[in-house]
């Protein structure tokens, strides 16, 4: 019943070149997240946006950069990806209103040879 | 942001009531209280939230006194599937979340 997609799931990739996360939601959600996290660890917030050419950079630095040009796509890029890239990033959308839980996709686990 | 103090982690067996409780002394007075469940390899999975008192739903019972400071998320009767790492969170009016370390809950037969 998931109504926030990810793709790939997963991604092997060699050093140096540009990837795009993809994360789409059919919930027509203002605000989209993307997190990083991990094995074992906690979630990390990279990226956030409120809307449309809304974006805005989260708790944890990251090299990583995101677009909001349509409301139900929020796509995350690395220009030139490193094995210190490598993570599972995981994409959320929630509604407007301070009572509104966040909605996860099931991440996509990426690795950086 | 509000900062959470769960317990790392907690055994349980099957069929048994779990509590798992979740300080929050600086919560602000607009955040809502919002547990998450997260398994392997997926996104965190929204479980139940509240702002004071007692919620309940078809998974679980959440538990808040009259200070906010703490809450406890009450599993009924857990079974295998239940094991996995549970989140407490202070919801604000921004919606910006902080994942602590969460707990990690074994469920045993």
């Amino acid at each position: 019943e998931a109504d926030i997609y990810q793709t790939p799931r997963y991604l092997v990739i060699g050093t140096g070149k540009k990837i795009t996360l993809e994360c789409s939601q059919t919930m027509g959600h203002d605000k989209m997240y993307w997190y990083q996290q991990d094995p074992g660890m906690e979630l990390h917030l990279i990226h956030y946006s409120y809307g449309v050419n809304s974006t805005e950079k989260g708790d944890l630095s990251s090299e990583s950069t995101v677009s909001r040009i349509r409301t139900e796509h929020f796509p995350l890029t690395l220009e030139s990806a490193r094995p210190s890239h490598t993570s599972q990033y995981l994409c959320a959308s929630s509604d407007l209103g301070r009572d509104q839980p966040q909605h996860f996709g099931d991440g996509t686990r990426l690795s950086i040879l | 942001l509000a900062k959470t103090t769960q317990p790392i982690s907690m055994d349980s067996y099957e069929g048994q009531e779990v509590n798992i409780t979740c300080s929050h002394n600086n919560i602000a007075t607009n955040d809502y209280i919002t547990w998450y469940q997260q398994f392997p390899s997926q996104g965190p999975r929204f479980i139940i939230q509240g702002y004071k008192t007692k919620v309940t739903n078809e998974v679980a019972s959440l538990f808040i006194p009259a200070d906010r400071k703490s809450s406890t998320l009450s599993l009924p009767r857990v079974s295998l599937s239940d094991t996995a790492v549970y989140y407490c969170l202070p919801n604000n009016a921004g919606n910006m979340l902080t994942f602590g370390g969460g707990t990690r809950l074994m469920v045993k037969p």
